[in-house]
């Protein structure tokens, strides 16, 4: 499974859109981007994922770029609840094997 | 979706004792789960991948005669921590995959925080 690299840590105002960058320039086409969150002392929550198209749920939006090699998580209202380091994982979907965690992003969300 | 509990949430035991942890798949069969440990600031880091009726396949580093794997059902995986350590303790996360549809999703347990004193 490819590489991620994501900035080590963000702030956002309360309220306004998060943007969560991610680096993935060695993701093959068969590999899907995958977004979850951890936040302090719980399990990670799984957020969206994609493999080229946009995608969007009730909890965030996926911008994939056309060559694939980047993507960037959007939170639209961030609120001091969204505060948890952010996972941005590259895996073949069909693949039962399990995520590889990087650091992540340290998203804190301020009042 | 789907849910992943463990149990306990969090244990506290003396140095040199076991300790058992469980994950269970709620409301889906789990072919293959998964065993996380995380220390504090740092990120997940896979211990062992467990399929149901075989053995644990351990990440390099791993003990597999310190760290106890059993997944006698498709919803049930237990982690022994035998003779623990201080330095055992940490934060243990199980996970599961669902196969839906055309792909497989992970999802995660809430988590074990384990000290050993």
């Amino acid at each position: 499974d490819a590489k991620t690299t994501q900035p080590t840590s963000m702030d956002c105002a309360e309220g306004r859109a998060a943007n969560l960058p991610c680096n993935h320039s060695t993701i093959s086409g068969n590999e899907y981007v995958y977004w979850y969150r951890q936040i302090h002392s719980q399990g990670p929550q799984y957020i969206i994922h994609g493999l080229k198209n946009n995608e969007t749920n009730e909890m965030a939006s996926l911008i994939i770029t056309e060559d694939r090699k980047s993507s960037t998580l959007i939170l639209p209202h961030a609120t001091l609840r969204d505060t948890a380091v952010y996972y941005c994982i590259v895996k073949r979907s069909y693949n039962n094997n399990d995520m590889r965690f990087g650091a992540g992003t340290r998203l804190t969300v301020k009042p | 979706g789907a849910v992943v509990s463990q149990h306990p949430s969090w244990v506290i035991c003396k140095s040199g004792t076991s300790v058992k942890i469980e994950c269970r798949s709620l409301d889906f069969q789990a072919t293959t789960m998964f065993w996380y440990r995380q220390f504090p600031k740092q990120s997940l880091m896979l211990m062992a991948t467990s399929n149901e009726g075989s053995k644990a396949t351990y990440e390099q580093g791993v003990e597999k005669d310190k760290f106890l794997i059993n997944h006698a059902s498709l919803t049930l995986s237990t982690l022994t921590v035998t003779s623990a350590h201080p330095e055992d303790s940490s934060f243990y996360i199980c996970s599961a995959n669902i196969r839906d549809e055309r792909s497989y999703e992970q999802y995660f347990g809430p988590g074990t925080r384990l000290t050993v004193t």
